[in-house]
């Protein structure tokens, strides 16, 4: 357990309105990832953090934003959602010494 | 581009059986990983490697840098080792991204 939690776990929205996904982590790690899964396809980088207000696109980036104020939160924006991210969407840290990533619950969206 | 390719997808084996699942990627990397996900969505670290052969408990993973390839190994299995199986590889960044494959989801039956 690295002390990872995600907030909401579920939530269920329309299209067109904003959501912010919440990653907390308690052990001050540099290192923070948001991750989307979809069937079909494997983990997949939406953005990452090396620390606070550093950040950078990951390989689906395009509809997401993110911010990094605190070296503890890292937070995941849809600015206005979409069907196509309907997913689960997975926070990750990386403990420096072991260059391991360990990974929150998940947050399942659901966008309609 | 950097791919990771995982086989068997699917695998079904009966309790007791002795598991393999393959990884192979196309470039050079610092590490790979083994990831375990149980149904209920958590994910977690089985191991890491740059090289030669990693044990923990009925587990073994073992990764050939020069052909590229890495296979987590179940002995002796069981109903609870159902899960789905993924590999994730380092290719050295200093921001450790790492390219995961689709998985391979594991089915036991008692």
């Amino acid at each position: 357990d690295a002390g990872i939690t995600q907030s909401p776990r579920h939530k269920v929205t329309e299209t067109g309105t904003p959501v912010t996904l919440r990653c907390h982590q308690t052990e001050n790690h540099r290192y923070m990832y948001w991750y989307r899964q979809d069937p079909g396809h494997g983990l997949r980088l939406i953005h990452y953090s090396y620390g606070v207000k550093d950040t950078d696109k990951g390989e689906v980036s395009d509809g997401y934003s993110v911010s990094r104020s605190k070296t503890e939160d890292f937070l995941l924006t849809l600015e206005s959602a979409t069907s196509s991210q309907t997913s689960v969407y997975f926070c990750a840290i990386r403990r420096q010494i072991e260059e391991t990533q360990y990974f929150g619950p998940g947050t399942r969206l659901l966008v309609l | 581009k950097n791919e990771v390719e995982q086989s068997p997808q699917n695998l079904t084996a009966q309790e007791g059986e002795f598991i393999t699942i393959n990884c192979s990627y196309s470039v050079g990397i610092s590490a790979l990983h083994w990831l375990q996900q149980h149904p209920g969505g958590g994910i977690v670290s089985l191991f890491m490697l740059s090289s030669g052969k990693k044990k923990h408990g009925r587990l073994i993973a073992t990764i050939n840098i020069q052909e590229k390839h890495s296979s987590l190994h179940i002995t002796a299995s069981h109903p609870r080792d159902s899960a789905v199986y993924i590999c994730a590889v380092d290719y050295g960044g200093s921001q450790g991204n790492l390219i995961f494959g689709k998985g391979t989801k594991l089915s036991v039956k008692p």
